[in-house]
Parts: structure tokens; sequence; C-alpha cells
């Protein structure tokens, strides 16, 4: 089993700063690699697939890059919306495996 | 618009079964693969099964692998879980998913049934 690790398990940031969020893989995923939003009491969203392609209707100041082992998501400017938990994806084989979310509060 | 609605989650005695069901609609459902997936109160995402899209394949997370067993009725479109020897872990929301995209990225979901397993 492929085994996602999220770094740092909080992110205590203000609006309109940059966020970067890491996921490491512990094996080779390719860049078979989604990223996801979840807010309280809601279905986790899709923001990322493919390690750098944007779902329809994510916004631009999402960016996703990486390769391999290493994948990193990027807010550029945070919006009050942004602050919610986020978590990688792979499913380069079964079992498909979530890391364990790294959450983005207002400091 | 594309939905994926769950339903039959509830509060249920340990050792006892509950079927959850999804139904899918405005997307043509017997294209794709279907997925389940549960959140543990606080913790994160953890996938529980998976159908092909003509259910002749079935894969199920270790957890559950042997209690639990995925379906499926493409005229109905709708997907089934149905849950058998309940435990206090399997407490939980479950979501239904599906990917449209490539590698699996679950591009829709629903809005999740909450099981409660307690005696």
């Amino acid at each position: 089993e492929i085994v996602l690790t999220q770094s740092p398990a909080t992110l205590s940031l203000s609006p309109g700063e940059r966020a970067t969020l890491s996921c490491r893989a512990s094996q080779s995923v390719s860049s078979y690699l989604a990223w996801y939003q979840q807010k309280p009491g809601q279905a986790p969203r899709l923001l990322i697939y493919d390690a750098s392609n944007r779902a329809t209707g994510i916004p631009a100041r999402f960016s996703g890059s990486g390769s391999g082992t290493d994948f990193t998501l990027t807010i550029s400017s945070l919006e009050p919306e942004d602050f919610a938990v986020y978590y990688c994806q792979q499913r380069t084989d079964w079992p498909l495996t979530f890391g364990g979310g790294t959450k983005v509060e207002i400091k | 618009q594309v939905q994926l609605v769950e339903s039959g989650g509830g509060v249920v005695q340990p050792g006892r079964s509950l079927r959850l069901s999804c139904a899918a609609s405005e997307f043509t459902f017997s294209n794709y693969g279907m997925l389940w997936v549960r959140q543990a109160p606080g913790k994160g995402l953890e996938w529980v099964a998976v159908i092909s899209n003509d259910g002749s394949k079935k894969y199920y997370a270790d957890s559950v692998k042997g209690r639990f067993t995925i379906s499926r009725d493409n005229s109905k479109n709708t997907l089934y879980l149905q849950m058998n020897s309940l435990r206090a872990e399997d407490t939980a929301v479950y979501y239904c998913a599906t990917s449209t995209l490539p590698h699996d990225a679950l591009d829709i979901w629903g809005q999740g049934t909450m099981v409660t397993v307690s005696s």
C-alpha cells in the first residue's frame, strides 16, 4: 500500500498570504496525484488532478506541482473561503489512498 | 445537474447489518466505476470499496473485506453498500463518489450519509 504523508498538519496563515502544502508518497505515484478541499460538514471537492491540472471551476490561485514522490499544492493568495482541510490522494495502484490532511486555519 | 445522493444511514447495534444506497442523476451511470469512501468523526478519508462500470470487478479495503459488499443496478442508476457484522470502528460518514477524469481523481461526490454503530 502506498502511504501518503502530508505536512504540515496545520498551517496558520492570514488572508492574502501564500500557502504551500506538501504531500510525500512512500513510493513513486508518477503524476497520478489529486488534491481535495474539504470544509466542515461538506463532501470533499476535487481541486487538482494528475498533479497539476485544475479541475473544472477551480480558481487559478490553486496550483499543483510535483512528480514521483514529492508534490505541492500552492494557494497563491488565501481568500477567506480557502480556510479548510486539504487532502492528497493517489491511485497508481489499489488500494486508493489518501493523505492524512493539512488544515489551513486563520492566524 | 450531475448528482449523487446517498441514503440508508442511521444508528445500528454492533453485529447488525445496514444497506446504503447512492442514487445517481444527470450522467451516464453505467459508464463509470463507483466507489465508497468513509470518514470517521474528526478523522481523514478512507477508501472502502470500488466496483467497475458493469459490476464485474469489485475491490475492498482490508478493513471491510468479508463483511461489506458493493453492488450496483445500472437500470436504476443506483449503487449499494451492504454492511454486515458492523463494528464500532465502522462509525463514519459514508460517501459515494466517481471519477470522470484520469487515474481515479474523484470529481463527483455525494453529500454523505452517517452510520453510527453503537449499543
